[in-house]
């Protein structure tokens, strides 16, 4: 079974500056589909960003980008430029590709990782 | 807009009572999704379905039942049996393909009382 651990519970950043969340997990699988995503006070789940296992460019959305290492199963978010609207609860989640339509195509999260914007 | 919704945003429930949260989308999604969120352990999955009339239980189904009878609903009952119902719970769906992440709703807080 594919598991997700993100191993920082807590991180804090300054305003302005950039901050790097890690997320790793475990699979035996080589198709799949990587996401961030965020939850701020609201609660609201919002996607963040989307990386294919079979793409090596890394994705990037605005002042959100991740480091995709396959091979050390490794998918971190990199947030550039922070801004106090940032803060929030930000879960890695891992989506298989075996099985097209099928059962598994589940999305698999982590425990989250609490990022707070100091002013 | 097109979107999922969630009712109510706060239940409480008594001992023993049966409760039941409601999850709409008009989005026109095949698959949806229940999850539960407790404080350090991320969400957990309890339900799924892909299509109507059909639902699989998920990692933490025990004490929970779904029913699928519209593809736009897909309600949530917290029986008597779940012994730690108060919990944060959020419905989701997605479109088939799995490059497709998933719509959430704003969820809703169950207090046991």
């Amino acid at each position: 079974a594919q598991t997700v651990t993100q191993s920082q519970p807590e991180m804090s950043v300054q305003e302005a500056e950039t901050v790097t969340l890690s997320c790793t997990y475990d699979t035996s699988e080589s198709d799949y589909y990587l996401f961030w995503y965020k939850q701020p006070p609201s609660r609201q789940m919002i996607l963040v960003i989307r990386q294919e296992a079979y793409k090596q460019q890394n994705a990037t959305e605005n002042r959100f980008s991740v480091n995709f290492q396959k091979a050390a199963k490794s998918f971190s978010l990199k947030i550039s430029d922070s801004q106090l609207g940032d803060a929030a609860m930000y879960f890695c989640a891992y989506r298989s590709r075996e099985n097209y339509g099928g059962a598994t195509n589940k999305l698999i999260f982590g425990t989250g990782t609490l990022l707070a914007v100091q002013p | 807009d097109g979107g999922i919704t969630q009712s109510p945003k706060y239940l409480f429930r008594k001992e023993g009572q049966n409760v039941t949260l409601s999850c709409e989308q008009n989005l026109n999604h095949d698959a949806m999704y229940w999850y539960r969120q407790d404080p350090g352990q991320g969400l957990r999955l309890i339900y799924y379905s892909q299509i109507v009339n059909d639902f699989q239980k998920g990692d933490i189904a025990e004490g929970y039942s779904v029913s699928r009878e519209k593809k736009e609903s897909f309600p949530l009952t917290v029986t008597s049996a779940q012994k730690n119902p108060t919990a944060f719970y959020l419905c989701a769906s997605s479109r088939a393909g799995v490059h497709y992440g998933y719509t959430f709703g704003s969820g809703t807080r169950l207090t046991v009382v």
